[in-house]
């Protein structure tokens, strides 16, 4: 699986939007850009995923660069309950009945500022 | 998403003792389990696979004798650490996977402390 690069950590305002980066250039054509977040002491939560199209869901907007070798994760309208570990993980389909797992990195560590 | 429930949430032992973690998928049927562990300070990392009905297979590094992953049904999953010393102590997380889902949802965690 293609690996990533993240900041290792991020400051964003209340109620402002966060933008999380996220460098994967060595992504292959059928993998996917999974982001998932982790906040203190519990398993992590499923955020959203893409393939080469910007995704939009309640939580979140995704956008990937043309070239697929970056791309950003918006939280739109940032609450003191999105401070988090963010991940973002390049991965084939998961759907490949088990074949495929998430390996998770270091991820960036959001801070929700009041 | 997916309901996925773990228990213990915490549990505390003595050195030497076993502890069994629980793991359900509430409202899907799990062809394949995954089981992680986290440090303090550190990052998720895969320990086991076990498909139902089958051997788990482990990563590098994971002593599968030490670890017990029992996968009999579509729902549950169990993760024993045997003879448990303080360095098992870690936060274990399971990952049920249904094969056709393109995410993987993950239960809440269960905090091991080895005394």
């Amino acid at each position: 699986d293609a690996k990533t690069t993240q900041p290792p950590s991020m400051d964003c305002a209340e109620g402002r939007a966060a933008n999380l980066p996220c460098n994967h250039s060595t992504i292959s054509g059928n993998e996917y850009v999974y982001w998932y977040r982790q906040i203190h002491s519990q398993g992590p939560q499923y955020i959203i995923h893409g393939l080469k199209n910007n995704e939009t869901n309640e939580m979140a907007s995704l956008i990937i660069t043309e070239d697929r070798k970056s791309s950003t994760l918006i939280l739109p309208h940032a609450t003191l309950r999105d401070t988090a570990v963010y991940y973002c993980i390049v991965s084939r389909p998961l759907s490949n009945f088990g074949n495929e797992k998430l390996t998770f990195g270091t991820g960036t560590r959001l801070t929700i500022i009041p | 998403g997916a309901v996925v429930s773990q228990h213990p949430s915490w549990v505390i032992c003595k050195s030497g003792t076993s502890v069994k973690i629980e793991c359900r998928s509430l409202d899907f049927q799990a062809t394949t389990m995954f089981w992680y562990r986290q440090f303090p300070k550190q990052s998720l990392m895969l320990m086991a696979t076990s498909n139902e009905g089958s051997k788990a297979t482990y990563e590098q590094g994971v002593e599968k004798d030490k670890f017990l992953i029992n996968h009999a049904s579509l729902t549950l999953s169990t993760l024993t650490v045997t003879s448990a010393h303080p360095e098992d102590s870690s936060f274990y997380i399971c990952s049920p996977h249904a094969g056709h889902h393109n995410e993987q949802f993950f239960g809440p965690g269960t905090r091991l402390t080895v005394l």
